[in-house]
C-alpha cells in the first residue's frame, strides 16, 4: 500500500468554490509537502510545512498539518479554472532523507 | 531562466532498443533525482545523485542507469527498453538538507 495517500481520488468544483484534499501518510516525517502538477508539466511545489507546524499559508491556498493523526490538508479558497491540475502530497521521511515520497494524487476539475 | 530543462519531450521507440534521456539544472542545486510516472500518475523515485553519492532505489531494473558529468546534469539511459518501461520520466533537483525540489517537464517515453 501506498506510504501516502490522498483523498479523494478526484473532485469537481465550479469557480469560485472552495475546495480541501485531504492526505495521509504512515512514516515520521520531518515535512510535508504539496504539489501540483499540470497536464503536460512537472510538479510545482505549492507548500512545505515542517513536522512542527500546524498551519502554513500561501495566497488562496492552506495547508494543514496534524503529525498525531499523520493526516495533512490543502484547501483552496475561490478556485479559477486554472487550478485544474493534479494535487500530490509528498513526505519527507527524515532529515537527510534522499528522498519524497509522493502520494497517488488527487485530480481537481474546476469548471466556468 | 533558472529551471531543471529535459530533453527529449517525446520519445517513441522499439522494444530492445537502447534510450538516454537528459537532464540540466540551472539552480545551483548539488543534488539531482529520477522519477518515474506511471499512468495512473504514481511518482516513484529512481535515483538521487550528489557530487558524493549515488542512490539507487533497489526496485529499479539494472537496464536502468544514471549518468553525471558534473553536478547540474544527470542523465538516464535505458539499455534495452521493454514495454513497462513507458512511462514519464521526471527529472528533479534540490539543494542538500533543503526540501525544495524543482522538477522538470518530463520526458514522456513510449515502447512499442
Amino acid at each position: 500500500s501506498q506510504l501516502a495517500e490522498e483523498n479523494p481520488w478526484a473532485l469537481s468544483v465550479h469557480e469560485g468554490e472552495s475546495v480541501t484534499v485531504n492526505c495521509s501518510y504512515k512514516t515520521s516525517i520531518t515535512a510535508l509537502q504539496w504539489y501540483r502538477q499540470k497536464s503536460g508539466e512537472g510538479p510545482a511545489q505549492l507548500i512545505l510545512i515542517r513536522s512542527n507546524e500546524r498551519e502554513k499559508r500561501n495566497g488562496r491556498l492552506r495547508a494543514t498539518l496534524d503529525t498525531s493523526s499523520q493526516s495533512s490538508s490543502l484547501s483552496i479558497t475561490a478556485t479559477r479554472c486554472e487550478d485544474t491540475a493534479v494535487y500530490f502530497c509528498a513526505t519527507d521521511p527524515s532529515s537527510g532523507s534522499w528522498q519524497l515520497i509522493f502520494g497517488s494524487g488527487t485530480q481537481l476539475t474546476v469548471m466556468p | 531562466e533558472t529551471a531543471v530543462f529535459q530533453t527529449p519531450n517525446y520519445h517513441v521507440t522499439q522494444v530492445g532498443n537502447e534510450v538516454s534521456f537528459n537532464c540540466k539544472q540551472t539552480l545551483g542545486h548539488d543534488t539531482m533525482y529520477w522519477y518515474k510516472q506511471d499512468s495512473k500518475k504514481l511518482l516513484k523515485i529512481m535515483f538521487s545523485y550528489n557530487n558524493k553519492q549515488l542512490i539507487v532505489n533497489e526496485t529499479v531494473p539494472r537496464r536502468f542507469s544514471p549518468q553525471s558529468s558534473d553536478k547540474a546534469h544527470l542523465n538516464l539511459r535505458i539499455k534495452s527498453v521493454e514495454p513497462e518501461d513507458s512511462a514519464v520520466y521526471l527529472c528533479a533537483s534540490s539543494s542538500s538538507g533543503d526540501s525544495d525540489y524543482t522538477f522538470g517537464s518530463g520526458t514522456r517515453l513510449l515502447v512499442i
